[in-house]
């Protein structure tokens, strides 16, 4: 399988607290791409980062890539109770739009 | 500007039947991808479509088919259902190949 690694799989944080979640992927890659999918539903476009970029932020996120290790890795800083839900990487290897999710990491941030 | 839609957004069918799942982007986008969500095998690739070319197909069988019109919206058909195809289906759009994609809300399929 070409589908890359989520860690952890699970992470129960306080309200106020950082999370991070880590993903690693197999083949080299255009861009990096990460999503957050609240109970099944639509998943919701959070940052992209290209190859050769190696940090990006926005809002309370920031995502660092490393290709020399193919990970990457996703921080939301002061989490909030609607932060809950599952975050997603998706790789794009070569010239497509094809995209390769992970098995994603199911957040929860409690009140 | 509107996001992308799906219809229907839930769909019940029996074994053996044909459904058509339709896709439209966000308006200006020219590229369309079809995932197929499911809690055993995650979020996989389905197909890609630039401008009414299929681009990429994922590993799937021949049951399932898509197509892209002039005016960038997809469908995807999928037809012979079988139970494993219960699925949540999402479709994505982008400006062009190796853009941000954009998500659709998805069709939840239940085939009984």
């Amino acid at each position: 399988s070409q589908q890359g690694e989520e860690d952890p799989q699970a992470l129960s944080i306080q309200e106020g607290e950082n999370a991070t979640m880590n993903c690693s992927y197999k083949t080299s890659i255009n861009n990096l791409q990460w999503y957050r999918q609240n109970s099944g539903r639509g998943l919701v476009h959070l940052i992209l980062i290209r190859s050769n970029e190696r940090e990006k932020h926005s809002g309370r996120l920031r995502v660092t890539l490393d290709t020399s290790k193919k990970s990457s890795s996703l921080l939301i800083t002061a989490s909030r109770a609607a932060d809950t839900a599952s975050y997603f990487c998706a790789t794009a290897p070569g010239n497509t739009g094809k995209l390769i999710f992970g098995q994603g990491t199911t957040l929860q941030v409690k009140p | 500007k509107a996001g992308v839609t799906q219809t229907p957004r839930y769909l019940i069918k029996t074994r053996g039947q044909q459904v058509t799942l339709s896709c439209s982007p966000i308006s200006g986008h020219r590229s369309v991808s079809w995932y197929q969500q499911t809690p055993g095998q995650g979020l996989q690739f389905l197909f890609e479509y630039f401008s009414e070319t299929q681009r990429n197909k994922g590993n799937f069988p021949g049951r399932f088919s898509g197509r892209q019109f002039s005016n960038s919206r997809s469908e995807m058909n999928v037809s012979t259902l079988e139970l494993g195809d219960s699925a949540l289906y999402l479709c994505a759009s982008s400006l062009a190949v190796r853009d941000e994609q954009y998500f659709g809300p998805g069709t939840r399929l239940t085939v009984t």
